[in-house]
């Protein structure tokens, strides 16, 4: 069974900080990877995707990717209230299978 | 601006009822997927469908489940007859395998 965790949080952010949230997942040939951001009874909104070892940068946000060690993390610089929310990780496998994997996600507060 | 308006935005069913649940793509996409959240749990994959034939489904996709696409727009998703557990949120997706993108969902309530 093929898995993505992710730490459920709360995760409690000063506002203007730094978020950081984290994901593993465990089929090692999986070759893309998102984050998707969902507001409460709204649907997710993808924010970042990321395909290669190392860092992607957009605006405040930061994906990195270690494919050795099975992790994918999302950095939000500059944290907002408006940045709280749930984050959902997504793990798609190899071999042109379009089946995202998602983690049950991860909840942030951004507190003022 | 959403690529796709799903109907109707919330359904309440009796148990047993058959639903159909809509997805109407504003671009032209070739791939186009199904997937749901019950309440407080995962996303989950139920199908994905390409050039009007489903390409993969998943064990939750059992005989109770159809996906058509009757007129060459919308996308539907048909549950026989309904159950309890079916009760969730059931998501639309369009894009490819690199990038998948929400549709506004469709809350089903199944009593």
């Amino acid at each position: 069974q093929k898995e993505v965790e992710q730490n459920s949080g709360p995760l409690s952010v000063p506002e203007g900080a730094i978020a950081s949230l984290n994901c593993t997942y465990s089929d090692r040939v999986s070759q893309s990877f998102f984050w998707y951001r969902q507001y409460s009874g709204k649907s997710p909104e993808l924010i970042m995707s990321i395909y290669s070892n190392g860092d992607k940068e957009d605006g405040r946000f930061t994906a990195q990717l270690n494919k050795a060690s099975q992790y994918v993390s999302l950095l939000i610089r500059d944290s907002q209230p408006s940045d709280s929310a749930t984050y959902l990780c997504a793990v798609n496998p190899p071999g042109g299978n379009e089946k995202l994997t998602f983690g049950t996600g991860t909840r942030l507060t951004i507190i003022p | 601006e959403p690529e796709v308006t799903q109907t109707p935005s919330h359904q309440v069913t009796q148990m047993g009822q058959e639903v159909i649940l809509r997805c109407v793509p504003i671009s032209n996409h070739l791939y186009f997927y199904w997937y749901r959240q019950i309440l407080g749990q995962k996303v989950e994959f139920l199908v994905s469908f390409y050039n009007n034939e489903i390409s993969e489904k998943s064990e939750i996709f059992d005989d109770q489940f159809s996906v058509e696409r009757p007129d060459g727009s919308n996308f539907t998703l048909k549950i026989r007859s309904t159950k309890l557990e079916d009760s969730a949120m059931y998501f639309c997706l369009w894009g490819t395998y690199n990038e998948q993108f929400f549709g506004p969902g469709t809350r089903l309530t199944v009593l």
